[in-house]
């Protein structure tokens, strides 16, 4: 059964460039979760979706987004970049809403430059 | 403000012995607590889980402890092994907020030979 798969893997941008990150579940899991890592700073919860409906959102500006597809694929974009959005971008999956555990995939990192 | 601490953010053992990673918490909403394993270049690892009516959970070389009272959780690792190498995050959640994790800011594990 393939993982979570992200991409791209990795990408460098300039300030006030805009980009979109894509997410891949494990084949049979609607739900999909984004998490920001940063150094010193754990993950911090970014939105989790659905069936394509947002359900719940973190404590990110505006400037972060997302949304899923029918297929439970999904993107999440962050316009305006800023020097501090350079991070480690996770995607996680799981079965349902109320199962605890999350399968991640390997990471976009992104270099704001 | 931070849910959920891990306020060691390194830990040296030798190969053989326990290794104990601390966990602490505010919210005592939580009734769902997580450890995920991470090493360099990949995504985040389930490890072991407890729910908030369990004190203690197992599986294998793994044993989660939970104290409620103190908001305290704890992982033991006997015996390590140098694979065990890696960054430790502790996760929690709570019913009222979906599938939210919410994640410490991680241990890393070092084991040596």
């Amino acid at each position: 059964k393939a993982g979570v798969t992200q991409t791209p893997r990795y990408l460098i941008k300039t300030r006030g460039q805009q980009v979109t990150l894509s997410c891949s579940p494990i084949s049979g899991h609607r739900s999909v979760s984004w998490y920001q890592q940063t150094p010193g700073q754990g993950l911090q919860f970014l939105f989790e979706y659905f069936s394509e409906t947002q359900r719940n959102k973190g404590n990110f500006p505006g400037r972060f987004s997302g949304r899923q597809f029918s297929n439970s694929r999904s993107e999440m974009n962050v316009s305006t970049l800023e020097l501090g959005d350079s991070a480690l971008y996770l995607c996680a999956s799981r079965g349902g809403l109320d199962t605890g555990e999350l399968f991640f995939g390997e990471g976009s990192r992104l270099t704001v430059l | 403000d931070q849910q959920v601490k891990q306020n060691s953010p390194s830990l040296s053992v030798q190969e053989g012995r326990i290794s104990i990673l601390n966990c602490d918490y505010t919210n005592s909403m939580f009734d769902y607590f997580l450890w995920y394993k991470k090493y360099p270049a990949e995504g985040p690892t389930f490890l072991i889980s407890i729910s908030s009516i369990k004190d203690k959970n197992e599986d294998g070389r793994f044993t989660v402890f939970l104290n409620k009272s103190a908001k305290h959780l704890s992982l033991h690792i006997v015996p390590s092994q140098p694979g065990d190498s890696a960054v430790y995050f502790c996760a929690a959640k709570s019913n009222n907020q979906g599938g939210k994790l919410i994640f410490g800011q991680g241990t890393e594990l070092s084991v040596k030979p």
